[in-house]
C-alpha cells in the first residue's frame, strides 16, 4: 500500500523554539493532507487540513499562528510549532489519502514532540 | 457535518471469545468505513474498511457489516489473541475524494491470555 512518512519521530526542544515536522506521501500525490494532535489513551483530534498551493483550513480552537502549516508540493506538508511550550507537549500524525485507491488514508508514523 | 460515535470505550475479552465494536455516523453522504487499529506510540493502521454499496466484509478473523439504513456499522473479532490488543477507531468519510475522515473516540481493547 502507499507510504506516508513523518519526520522527526521523537524531538525535545527548549520552551521558547520553533519545531518543524515534515510528512511526505512517498509513492502517491496528496493535494490534501490532515495534521492531527494525539493526547494519552484519547482519540485523534484534527487540527488541520493542509492544501497544497494554499492556505490551510484549521479546526475550531486551533491557533493559526501557533501551528503553521506549509502544502508547498503534492507530497510534502509540514507543521511548525512556533514558540512551543510545555502544554504544546504532544503526539502529532500527519495522514493522506490516496485518491487513486478508493481515497485511503494512510497516517505517518507521528511525532512525539516534548517541550522542556 | 459527520458525527461518528463509538461504543464501547473500553472492552476487555478473554482470549479466544470474540469483540465487538459499534459506531454510529449521522452523515448519509458518507459511503466509506474504515476501521484503524494503534498499537502504543505508533500509527494507526488500516485493517479493514468497507464500502456503502456492501453490507458485510470479512478478512480472517475480522468483519465489518454495515447498516446504512440504521447509519451504524460494526467491527467483530473472533478468535481473539493477545496481540489484538490495541485501541481500535472507525472513521466515516466519502470514497474518491481527498476530504477528511471523521473518526470515533475509539476503543481501547484488552485480550486477556
Amino acid at each position: 500500500g502507499a507510504v506516508v512518512s513523518q519526520h522527526p519521530s521523537w524531538v525535545i526542544c527548549k520552551s521558547g523554539t520553533s519545531v518543524k515536522i515534515e510528512c511526505r506521501s512517498l509513492d502517491f500525490q496528496a493535494t490534501t493532507m490532515f495534521w492531527y494532535r494525539q493526547f494519552p489513551k484519547q482519540s485523534l483530534m484534527l487540527m488541520a487540513t493542509s492544501n497544497e498551493g494554499s492556505k490551510a483550513t484549521y479546526e475550531q480552537g486551533v491557533e493559526k499562528d501557533k501551528f503553521l502549516i506549509n502544502h508547498a508540493s503534492l507530497t510534502l506538508s509540514t507543521l511548525t510549532v512556533t514558540s512551543a511550550h510545555p502544554e504544546d507537549s504532544s503526539f502529532y500524525i500527519c495522514s493522506a489519502r490516496d485518491i487513486t485507491a478508493y481515497g485511503e488514508l494512510f497516517f505517518g508514523e507521528g511525532s512525539r514532540l516534548t517541550v522542556l | 457535518g459527520e458525527n461518528v460515535e463509538q461504543h464501547p470505550s473500553t472492552l476487555s475479552v478473554q482470549e479466544g471469545d470474540s469483540a465487538v465494536i459499534k459506531c454510529t455516523y449521522s452523515d448519509s453522504a458518507s459511503n466509506y468505513f474504515p476501521w484503524y487499529k494503534q498499537e502504543l506510540g505508533k500509527r494507526p493502521q488500516l485493517i479493514i474498511d468497507i464500502r456503502s454499496n456492501v453490507g458485510e466484509k470479512k478478512d480472517q478473523r475480522i468483519a465489518v457489516t454495515l447498516n446504512k439504513t440504521a447509519k451504524h456499522f460494526s467491527l467483530h473479532i473472533t478468535e481473539t489473541q493477545p496481540e489484538d490488543s490495541a485501541v481500535y477507531f472507525c472513521a466515516a468519510g466519502e470514497a474518491n475524494t481527498g476530504n477528511q475522515f471523521y473518526f470515533g473516540t475509539g476503543t481501547s481493547l484488552t485480550v486477556i491470555p
